[in-house]
């Protein structure tokens, strides 16, 4: 069935490193793929969003592109700061399937100043 | 503002009682969720709805039911509660079918003694 598979966290680093989170999937046909956030405490946000092959979706500073020949959407941000400590999460929906996302682990991620 | 709302952030209950979590939205969507997250498996689909009195089985439902009576309103139930149903419970909605993003809760951590 559809799948995500992240990289394992935690990922420690310091401010203003560039950071990259790999997400890649298995899945029929042409799934939409996301990126949600989770701060302390909080629950999800949606990040970002790509709908077909090749969209680049964006927001905050973070940027992860729709690649069919790899069937990846890493997240990169090229300057993190302390206020990205969050979990973030990898998330796929194909689009003739049923009305639920379907998530990777997670990827924990600690700024350090 | 897009807003999800859950009855309770923290919530303590001893083994074999009956328990009730309440997801509300205030945006009239007509699709509403429950996952549980466990750290190292992510998010986990238990129950949706799609619409008030209808349901469907996520990866999990075994131990839980749902409750849809009001679009706005979705119940999560354990009917007897056992330890292994600790964990972070998260409620998300969206909109008509076709529609991806979902929007969450800030989620309710159950602890089962």
């Amino acid at each position: 069935g559809d799948s995500v598979t992240q990289m394992e966290g935690p990922v420690t680093l310091s401010e203003e490193a560039f950071l990259t989170i790999n997400c890649t999937y298995t899945a029929t046909g042409y799934p939409s793929l996301f990126w949600y956030v989770q701060y302390p405490g909080e629950g999800l946000q949606l990040l970002l969003k790509a709908t077909k092959a090749d969209d680049k979706g964006s927001n905050k500073g973070f940027e992860a592109t729709y690649r069919k020949e790899t069937t990846s959407f890493h997240l990169e941000k090229g300057s993190v700061q302390v206020s990205d400590s969050a979990v973030y999460f990898c998330a796929l929906r194909w689009s003739n399937s049923g009305y639920a996302l379907n998530f990777g682990k997670g990827t924990s991620l600690l700024v350090t100043p | 503002d897009v807003k999800v709302t859950q009855s309770s952030r923290y919530l303590v209950k001893r083994t074999g009682e009956k328990v009730f979590l309440e997801c509300v939205q205030d945006m009239d969507h007509e699709n509403m969720f429950w996952y549980r997250q466990d750290p190292g498996l992510g998010l986990r689909l238990i129950y949706f709805s799609y619409d008030v009195k209808m349901k469907e089985k996520g990866d999990i439902p075994e131990g839980y039911s749902v409750s849809r009576e009001k679009k706005e309103r979705f119940s999560l139930i354990l009917e007897s509660a056992s330890t292994n149903q600790t964990s972070m419970y998260l409620c998300a909605s969206s909109p008509q079918v076709g529609w991806y993003e979902q929007y969450f809760g800030p989620g309710t951590r159950l602890t089962v003694t």
